[in-house]
């Protein structure tokens, strides 16, 4: 692994299914962030950690829950995906809260 | 709460001219950060600006922030067609903040 790295590449999810995207980095860096892009809507911010062990809500929370186990590893759950969750899901690391970020390659999610 | 505005959000352009993508903020921050995505990809990282009157250039790209005007240039000499992306600008908020604060994006089209 170098850098970060988030699994999978791209899903099609059926509604009301529940599903975990994941996100590893090795940089050992402090804080994690996901996000999800959406055509004309940027970047939105949907949960971050600081630090392992800890957790906070962005801009878009809902339908969302994230854990944050060790300093590698920040899923994220959909524990029942609806469409309009449909969207590119970015992970970021940084070596602190608000230093410059490490994005992942994304994850492409279509839920039908 | 930090708001970041960039100007404009759409561009196209011809081969060989120059022009300018500007970031504007509305608090207080001696941060910045340029990133750019490839369509279809992730965002990397082009420029962290530390200071006020700050400059930092790569090949065709110049970046620069003025924290008095709370404001933050990307200045593109000569495009070429390989410059066309999305470029974000994204702010520290300051002390404590949890993390970066990211503009819209501007969508530069570059035709030959």
């Amino acid at each position: 692994i170098a850098g970060i790295t988030q699994a999978p590449t791209s899903q099609i999810l059926a509604a009301g299914r529940r599903m975990t995207l994941r996100c590893t980095q090795d940089m050992r860096h402090n804080a994690m962030y996901w996000y999800r892009q959406d055509l004309g809507l940027g970047l939105r911010l949907i949960h971050y950690s600081n630090t392992a062990g800890t957790t906070g809500k962005g801009e878009v929370p809902d339908g969302y829950s994230v854990s944050r186990a060790n300093t590698d590893d920040f899923p994220l759950t959909l524990a029942s995906a609806v469409p309009s969750q449909t969207s590119v899901y970015f992970c970021a690391s940084s070596v602190s809260p608000g230093y410059g970020y490490t994005f992942g390659s994304g994850t492409r999610l279509t839920v039908v | 709460e930090l708001k970041v505005e960039q100007n404009p959000l759409f561009l196209s352009m011809q081969e060989g001219k120059n022009y300018t993508i500007y970031c504007n903020y509305s608090t207080t921050s001696d941060r910045l950060y340029w990133y750019r995505q490839d369509p279809g990809k992730s965002l990397e990282s082009l420029f962290v600006l530390l200071s006020n009157g700050a400059v930092k250039q790569e090949g065709r790209l110049m970046a620069s922030l003025d924290t008095k005007a709370r404001l933050s240039t990307l200045h593109i000499t000569a495009a070429v067609h390989d410059l066309s992306a999305t470029y974000f600008c994204a702010v520290y908020p300051g002390k404590g903040a949890q993390k970066l604060v990211f503009g819209q994006g501007t969508r530069l089209t570059i035709n030959p």
